[in-house]
């Protein structure tokens, strides 16, 4: 079945660690996207790809970085962890005529 | 430059009753406008799209919207509200030209009450 899976989907860690956070998607779709959200909150874009080897960052500035290796996989990390990257992490991808963009489940991090 | 204005941080509405849930929007050219919905510790599930044609788009969950452009609204609306409709709603627009990124609403918080 043709869906888009993130895991951690829970992750506690000290301040200082570096983690990534995994994004992959059998819909078959090209593009894929990194939003930030606080629990409850609006969305903000931190990055975007329009395929391999394409990456972009977003509206909302972030120290975290994403590599676009495979069609399917778009990896977000963050180099060392700080209190201020608690927020929960939701992927998406896009693709068909109107790039209707779909969301995995979503990571949500608390950095202690 | 795009944007969404959902001017209801919450909507209150008796199980039964009809929901509606407000969006307005600003866009260059013909806009693409989406609603989301996003139940709690989940991502945002894909409700309903209008990109073209028929005023009234139908979706998911007996959920429908309307398109107005002369007022520049994509309100989503429910003819029977159910208690397990209660989430967060959220309407996203892009423009037509190919552009892919998605402005998102703030987001409206849908309570429906017993």
């Amino acid at each position: 079945e043709a869906d888009i899976y993130q895991t951690p989907r829970y992750l506690v860690i000290g301040t200082g660690k570096k983690i990534t956070l995994e994004c992959s998607q059998t819909m078959g779709h090209d593009k894929m996207y990194w939003y930030q959200q606080d629990p409850g909150m609006e969305l903000h874009l931190i990055h975007y790809s329009y395929g391999v080897n394409s990456t972009e960052k977003g509206d909302l500035s972030s120290e975290s970085t994403v590599s676009r290796i495979r069609t399917e996989h778009f990896p977000l990390t963050l180099e060392s962890a700080r209190p201020s990257h608690t927020s929960q992490y939701l992927c998406a991808s896009s693709g068909g005529p109107e790039e209707t963009q779909y969301f995995g489940p979503g990571t949500r991090l608390l950095v202690l | 430059a795009q944007s969404v204005a959902q001017p209801e941080d919450q909507v209150n509405v008796a199980e039964g009753n009809p929901l509606t849930v407000k969006c307005t929007y600003s866009v260059s050219g013909n806009p693409y406008l989406f609603w989301y919905v996003q139940y709690p510790n989940r991502g945002l599930q894909f409700l309903l799209k209008y990109i073209t044609g028929d005023n009234l788009v139908k979706g998911s969950y007996g959920f429908e919207a309307e398109f107005n452009k002369s007022q520049t609204s994509f309100h989503l609306k429910k003819p029977s509200a159910l208690v397990s409709d209660s989430a967060l709603y959220f309407c996203a627009v892009r423009d037509s030209f190919g552009y892919n990124k998605l402005i998102f609403g703030a987001g409206t918080r849908l309570a429906v009450h017993p």
